[in-house]
């Protein structure tokens, strides 16, 4: 049984298109978040959604959608790619807000703009 | 051997000695840390965590040890093995607010 369980794990696109990263958590959590890691293994937050209200939005370009139709899932949709959103994105979750404690990650989803 | 948590310097010990990774915290009011470990293709995964009122914790071949004073963290593994090779990050939280991760150290188990 895969606790956060994203896809696709991978994913390759043109720049211009518009893609969605799917996400789900079958752990009960209440939080869920989207993370994004660059080339260098840097991990940084992007939104975070406690019980389908968004509660974190960290400087992410508004090309970058959220949308968690229930608590259990939270998927990322991403307008008008660019080379610069080449980066492996994680899905996380956690009990409660704030992330005061450990997080669940997904496996990670490539996306690979060309 | 030593390495410092900084654009994901790399770390290469020998199978069965201990390794020590190091990690520099900036926010003097987190209260609670935490250790990740990453493998090639695969999502962090929770190694050990430490709350602020404790300096040392010990988990099965695995020691996160906590100096508030200088804001340093670091995670000792005993005997490293193959399956140790990995990114670990260290990540560290504020009370209520996000979960911060530090930029990783790549561990590197020579057999």
């Amino acid at each position: 049984d895969t606790a956060v369980s994203q896809t696709p794990k991978y994913l390759v696109t043109q720049m211009g298109n518009d893609k969605s990263i799917k996400c789900e958590q079958n752990l009960g959590h209440d939080t869920m978040y989207w993370y994004k890691q660059d080339s260098k293994k840097f991990l940084k937050i992007m939104f975070s959604y406690n019980n389908k209200e968004l509660i974190i939005n960290e400087t992410v370009p508004n090309r970058f959608s959220p949308k968690s139709p229930d608590k259990a899932h939270l998927n990322l949709h991403i307008n008008s790619l660019e080379l610069g959103d080449s980066a492996v994105y994680f899905c996380a979750s956690s009990y409660g807000t704030g992330a005061a404690g450990e997080l669940f990650f997904g496996e990670g989803s490539r996306l690979t703009v060309l | 051997g030593e390495s410092v948590g900084l654009h994901l310097p790399t770390l290469s010990v020998q199978e069965g000695d201990n390794s020590i990774i190091n990690c520099a915290y900036s926010n003097s009011a987190s209260d609670y840390f935490i250790w990740y470990k990453q493998e090639s293709g695969k999502g962090p995964q929770f190694i050990i965590d430490i709350r602020s009122n404790m300096d040392k914790r010990q988990g099965q071949r695995v020691t996160v040890l906590l100096n508030k004073t200088v804001k340093h963290l670091s995670l000792q593994i005993a005997a490293t093995q193959p399956g140790d090779s990995a990114v670990y990050f260290c990540a560290e939280n504020e009370a209520g607010n996000m979960l911060t991760f530090g930029g990783g150290t790549r561990l590197m188990v020579k057999p």
